[in-house]
């Protein structure tokens, strides 16, 4: 199984720069997910991750080390709009995933 | 494209009555998924189908069931139904095998209420 943590919440200003961390610990890795989920909403995918490195998308950037168990998600230049609830979620080899709680980002004007 | 589609959109139930939600995907994807959605403990997999035919338990099956007859439809069936399962339902799809990210799709979930 996995042990997936996560900060419950945070908030920034607009404009500014928010890192998301993500813990875990798991039986068979096969990929580390991002998604964004707005309040009342479904999930959306954001970020994908496989091997240890940065991948970059636009204003969102997502970090994963494997042998520390440990991933981030960064973003950038913060909008209103990416106040959301972001999923961290860890895959295993029978393409079934497990997700965090989710952190909460509130974005503040 | 409409992707997934979640029906109803939301119900409220009495306790002891059957509940059938239905989830259809035309992606195509052969892989199919249902998760519940509770405040402070995330998504958590009550059933998953890798292929038409195919079955299988995630985290939380107990009091549900589902079947695939066919590469679209996910059917996930509350044979009695009891408060505990009030719960935001999302079903999901990806390709699984073959290479790439396989990312799972989710479709807009169903808000259901047992009383």
């Amino acid at each position: 199984g996995q042990n997936i943590d996560q900060p419950t919440e945070m908030t920034a200003t607009e404009g500014a720069i928010v890192q998301i961390n993500c813990t875990y610990q798991t039986s068979g890795f096969n990929g580390l997910f991002w998604y964004q989920q707005h309040a009342g909403e479904a999930p959306t995918f954001l970020s994908y991750n496989v091997l240890d490195g940065l991948e970059e998308k636009g204003r969102f950037s997502s970090f994963l080390s494997r042998s520390k168990g440990y991933s981030y998600l960064l973003l950038k230049e913060l909008q209103m709009k990416d106040s959301a609830s972001y999923l961290c979620a860890v895959r295993d080899r029978d393409y079934k995933l497990s997700f965090g709680a989710g952190t909460t980002v509130t974005v503040r004007a | 494209i409409a992707g997934i589609t979640q029906a109803p959109t939301s119900q409220i139930l009495a306790a002891g009555r059957r509940m059938t939600l239905r989830c259809t995907q035309d992606m195509r994807h052969n892989a199919m998924y249902w998760y519940r959605q509770d405040l402070g403990l995330g998504l958590r997999l009550i059933h998953y189908s890798n292929t038409a035919g195919t079955t299988g338990k995630g985290e939380v099956p107990d009091g549900y069931s589902v079947s695939r007859a066919n590469t679209d439809d996910f059917p996930l069936t509350l044979a009695s139904a009891v408060p505990s399962q009030t719960s935001v339902y999302f079903c999901a799809s990806s390709v699984v095998g073959g290479g790439g990210s396989n990312t799972q799709y989710f479709g807009p979930g169903t808000r259901l209420t047992v009383l």
